[in-house]
C-alpha cells in the first residue's frame, strides 16, 4: 500500500505569479484534502474534494483553488502569489466512510520572493 | 466555529518518564473525531492516536493513551516510557461528522515535546 506523496518539494517563486502543487491519494482512499501551515503554527485547512468536486472550504480566498481527477489524486493551484502565501502545504488523503482518518503526505515549502 | 486550544508550547522531559499533553476543544456539535498527530523535523504528520466522541472508552496505542474528558471538552495525550524519537511537535485536532463523511480539520497550535537523553 503506497502512502500520500506530493511534488514537489520545495518551490520558489516570486509576488504575483501562480504556482501548482501536486498530490498522490493513499490506496483505497478517495477524498483528499488540502492545508497550509505557516511556520511555528498548527495547519489550516483549505479545502476537501470528494468525487472530483469541492466538498468543504476553509477560510481561504478564491484564488486557492483545486482539482481532484478521477484517479483521487488532487491538484491546489494559488494565483497572484503574496509574500505570506509562503508556506508548507500539505495534502491529506482519507477514505469517505465511518473511518475518515486523514493520511499526510510529506508536504510541499513554498517560499514565495 | 470549532476551535482547539493546546496551553504547553514547549515541554521537556528526561527518556522513560511519563508526560502528558493537553488539548481542550470548543464545540456545540455532539458527532465528532479528536486526533493527536506528531510532526517530527522532517515534517511529515504522523497520526498518533484517534477517539470518536461517541465511544466513552479512551483510545490506546502502545504507548500512547488518551484521558477524554467529553463534558469537560478535554483531550490529554500520556505518552509512558518516553523515547527520543518522541521529540516532535505535536498537534491535538477536531472534526465534524456530519452522516456523509468528515469535514476538514481544526488544529490546535501545537507543542513541542523534547525528549531529554
Amino acid at each position: 500500500e503506497t502512502g500520500v506523496t506530493q511534488s514537489p518539494t520545495h518551490l520558489i517563486k516570486t509576488r504575483g505569479q501562480q504556482v501548482t502543487l501536486r498530490c498522490s491519494s493513499q490506496s483505497g482512499h478517495n477524498t483528499v484534502s488540502w492545508y497550509q501551515q505557516a511556520l511555528g503554527q498548527g495547519p489550516q485547512f483549505i479545502f476537501q474534494y470528494y468525487r472530483e468536486e469541492e466538498n468543504g472550504r476553509g477560510n481561504f480566498p478564491p484564488r486557492f483553488s483545486g482539482l481532484q481527477f478521477p484517479n483521487y489524486s488532487s491538484e491546489l493551484n494559488v494565483n497572484a502569489l503574496e509574500l505570506d502565501d509562503s508556506a508548507l502545504y500539505l495534502c491529506a488523503s482519507s477514505r469517505r466512510d465511518f473511518t475518515d482518518t486523514q493520511y499526510f503526505g510529506p508536504g510541499t515549502r513554498l517560499t514565495v520572493l | 466555529a470549532q476551535t482547539v486550544t493546546q496551553s504547553q508550547p514547549e515541554m521537556s522531559v528526561q527518556e522513560a518518564e511519563t508526560v502528558t499533553l493537553s488539548c481542550t476543544y470548543d464545540t456545540s456539535e455532539n458527532n465528532y473525531y479528536l486526533f493527536w498527530y506528531k510532526q517530527p523535523p522532517s515534517r511529515q504528520m504522523i497520526l498518533v492516536i484517534r477517539q470518536e466522541a461517541y465511544k466513552q472508552q479512551n483510545a490506546t496505542e502502545n504507548r500512547f493513551s488518551v484521558n477524554f474528558q467529553k463534558a469537560a471538552k478535554s483531550f490529554s495525550l500520556k505518552i509512558s516510557d518516553s523515547q527520543l524519537g518522541d521529540t516532535a511537535m505535536y498537534f491535538c485536532a477536531f472534526t465534524l461528522y456530519s452522516g456523509g463523511g468528515a469535514d476538514g480539520l481544526t488544529f490546535g497550535k501545537g507543542t513541542h515535546l523534547i525528549i531529554q537523553p
